[in-house]
């Protein structure tokens, strides 16, 4: 069965500091992979998506960035973060049927 | 823009009884609905998709739509204190990936012994 599998869960980091978040699915091959992000108020908002490696796009302006430099790993990164990046990020791969989430990081900038 | 609208509750319903999520969409096109849950400070899980006017039923389950009406929701019957989570309704963002969901803000559920 596929799994998939987001570090670290939760981390403190203050503005300006870089990021780096990643994500690798097992027991499939080839996935699309997104990353969403869950803001406090907000409803869930994909902010990349790939198909495959090298392929990113993106779905929102913002100073986060996201590549996949294998097959089943995607990596969510900032050079420098800002207080507006707070929140609850996702990743995610998809099947027919409906997508299906990692455990999620917690990111807080203070 | 797409959007997709549910109650942000609190909706409070008593163990054993039926609870009843409604979610309205935008987006006369389209064709396929999830409903996620959500516990506190945990990552969604999918727990249905309808793709057919109608009902469909898992469990104790039951998800319903209405394309007409814009409108799909779900039963949850023998409510259970573990129901208690947000539960989150989405729609494809056509255009875009497979995976490319629009969220509602979900409605957030307790059920009290």
């Amino acid at each position: 069965s596929q799994t998939i599998h987001q570090w670290p869960a939760t981390l403190v980091q203050p503005v300006g500091s870089p990021l780096s978040l990643e994500c690798t699915v097992e027991g499939t091959s080839n996935p699309n992979l997104y990353w969403y992000r869950q803001a406090a108020g907000r409803g869930l908002q994909l902010l990349f998506y790939s198909v495959g490696i090298g392929q990113i796009s993106s779905e929102v302006p913002q100073n986060l960035s996201a590549s996949r430099p294998q097959d089943r790993q995607f990596i969510l990164s900032s050079k420098k973060l800002l207080l507006s990046d707070s929140g609850f990020y996702l990743c995610a791969w998809s099947a027919s049927g409906g997508i299906y989430f990692g455990e999620g990081s917690w990111l807080t900038v203070v | 823009q797409k959007e997709v609208e549910q109650n942000s509750g609190p909706l409070s319903v008593p163990e054993g009884a039926i609870a009843s999520l409604n979610c309205t969409y935008s987006d006369r096109g389209s064709q396929s609905f999830f409903w996620y849950r959500q516990y506190s400070g945990k990552s969604p899980e999918l727990i249905m998709s309808i793709y057919s006017n109608g009902d469909k039923e898992d469990g104790r389950f039951t998800a319903q739509l209405n394309k007409a009406s814009q409108y799909v929701s779900l039963l949850i019957r023998d409510s259970q204190p573990s129901d208690s989570a947000t539960y989150l309704c989405a729609v494809p963002n056509y255009g875009g990936s497979q995976g490319n969901l629009i969220f509602g803000k979900g409605t957030k559920l307790s059920v009290k012994p």
